[in-house]
């Protein structure tokens, strides 16, 4: 079975600082990798997404995130964070040919400061 | 709006009770997903329909039971309620089966359970 970690639960970083927020998957077959991005009480936000192809994937708002195969992961990027991007990131994994199913990590709360 | 509507947006209701979740998915869109978002276990895959058809189970208890109709709404009962239920569900909507797509996701039900 997959599994993702996200192991920084919060993150803060002052106004127009860079920002990378860490995620590692686990999975024996090929997958598919997400960044959701969610507001105070809002629903989920697809950011970004990794499906095959370029391991460099631009997302909405700014943000990216490269795919490394070797190291399991797909870390979230922004050169320069803003305060509306204070919200809760939550990376997320799909076996290919498994289905829709999404498992997601715990969530990375992104707290910007001026 | 991202065009996936939930109703309540809010219920509050006692241990033993029944509730019906309510969940409209985007205009076009044939895929029907129900998330449960809880501060101890994250966010966790309950269950998938596809134009009417159950298409995947995850992590979903024998008191839960869910059911896409014709219009392709759809509707996730829960009885026996406990405290432990107490959380945010979620549902989300893809056009198809293919998990390429991404979900687009509703702004949720927030259940308290007294």
């Amino acid at each position: 079975a997959q599994s993702v970690t996200q192991l920084d639960s919060q993150v803060p970083v002052f106004e127009e600082a860079p920002v990378e927020l860490r995620c590692n998957y686990s999975s024996s077959v090929s997958v598919y990798l997400f960044w959701y991005v969610q507001y105070p009480n809002q629903g989920l936000q697809l950011l970004l997404k990794y499906l095959s192809g370029s391991t460099l994937v631009k997302g909405i708002n700014g943000f990216e995130a490269e795919f490394n195969k070797s190291q399991t992961s797909f870390h979230l990027r922004k050169p320069s964070v803003h305060i509306s991007d204070t919200a809760e990131y939550f990376c997320a994994v799909s076996v290919t040919g498994g289905g829709n199913k999404l498992t997601f990590g715990t969530g990375t709360q992104l707290k910007v400061e001026l | 709006d991202s065009g996936v509507t939930q109703t309540p947006k809010h219920l509050i209701t006692a241990t033993g009770q029944r509730v019906t979740l309510r969940c409209s998915p985007r205009s076009g869109d044939l895929s029907v997903y129900w998330y449960q978002q809880s501060l101890d276990q994250g966010l966790q895959f309950l269950i998938q329909y596809y134009n009417g058809e159950e298409r995947a189970k995850g992590n979903i208890l024998e008191r839960f039971s869910a059911q896409q109709f014709p219009d392709l709404h759809s509707e996730l009962n829960l009885s026996s309620l406990e405290l432990g239920d107490s959380a945010l569900y979620f549902c989300a909507s893809s056009v198809g089966d293919n998990l390429g797509e991404g979900y687009t996701f509703g702004s949720g039900t927030r259940l308290t359970v007294v």
